[in-house]
């Protein structure tokens, strides 16, 4: 299994320009994230999407935009980049929500892509 | 609102010395509490969770974790550490029902000397 497929792995942009992460996960869940890690910041949460249909805004959602294609699929949009974008930009799925009652000890446990690094200059 | 502090941002220890990584979080009721390593160029593991139960957790490469609610602390703890262990580790902590929101710490960076 592949788990977590982000692409591209990196990628340089000058600011203004548009750019879209795309994400794939094989382990058919439910949930999939789009996080952001930053030096001394920790990893903060962009958008989420609970199910396939819906998405909903985590801690830092300003210039970015997402799309839950299929159950499969998340992207991350930058609409017009930012040198603030700068960042590395990981995708995870998690067959349930990380705070539920389980009907397995695996289900809500994120499971992380490699991480796309991103610069914007 | 949820948060996690980890409260040593760079940790050096010798290889076969023991290991203990802070964690404190914030929130009113029974947390979910994970603890997660990521190694250089990676994206992340999940090394052990807590969610009731049982206050010490073991999880995987030997590491086990202690929940202390009058501390509001879950440390992570190595009775001997591997230079294999140098990475980076994350607290997280996820609260409300159904909650997607997993809250990170800043991390924790190990180096283990030979």
């Amino acid at each position: 299994n592949a788990g977590v497929t982000q692409t591209p792995k990196f990628q340089v942009l000058k600011t203004g320009q548009s750019m879209t992460l795309q994400c794939a996960q094989d382990m058919n869940h439910n949930s999939m994230y789009w996080y952001r890690q930053d030096p001394g910041m920790g990893l903060r949460l962009i958008y989420y999407s609970a199910s396939e249909g819906t998405t909903d805004k985590g801690e830092v959602p300003n210039g970015y935009n997402v799309s839950r294609l299929n159950k499969r699929e998340f992207s991350l949009r930058l609409e017009s980049a930012a040198p603030s974008q700068t960042s590395v930009y990981f995708c995870a799925s998690s067959a349930r929500p990380p705070r539920q009652k389980i009907t397995y000890s695996g289900a809500n446990v994120l499971t992380f892509g490699a991480g796309s690094r991103l610069t914007v200059l | 609102a949820q948060s996690v502090t980890q409260p040593d941002i760079h940790i050096t220890v010798s290889e076969g010395a023991s290991l203990e990584l802070r964690c404190n979080y914030s929130y009113g009721a029974t947390p979910y509490l994970f603890w997660y390593v990521q190694s250089p160029g990676q994206g992340l593991q999940l090394l052990l969770k807590y969610f009731s139960g049982d206050t010490l957790v073991q999880g995987i490469k030997g590491f086990e974790a202690e929940f202390k609610r009058s501390q509001s602390s879950f440390n992570l703890r190595k009775p001997s550490v591997h230079w294999s262990d140098a990475a980076e580790y994350f607290c997280a902590v996820c609260s409300g029902a159904g909650s997607y929101q997993l809250t990170f710490g800043k991390g924790t960076k190990l180096s283990v000397i030979p």
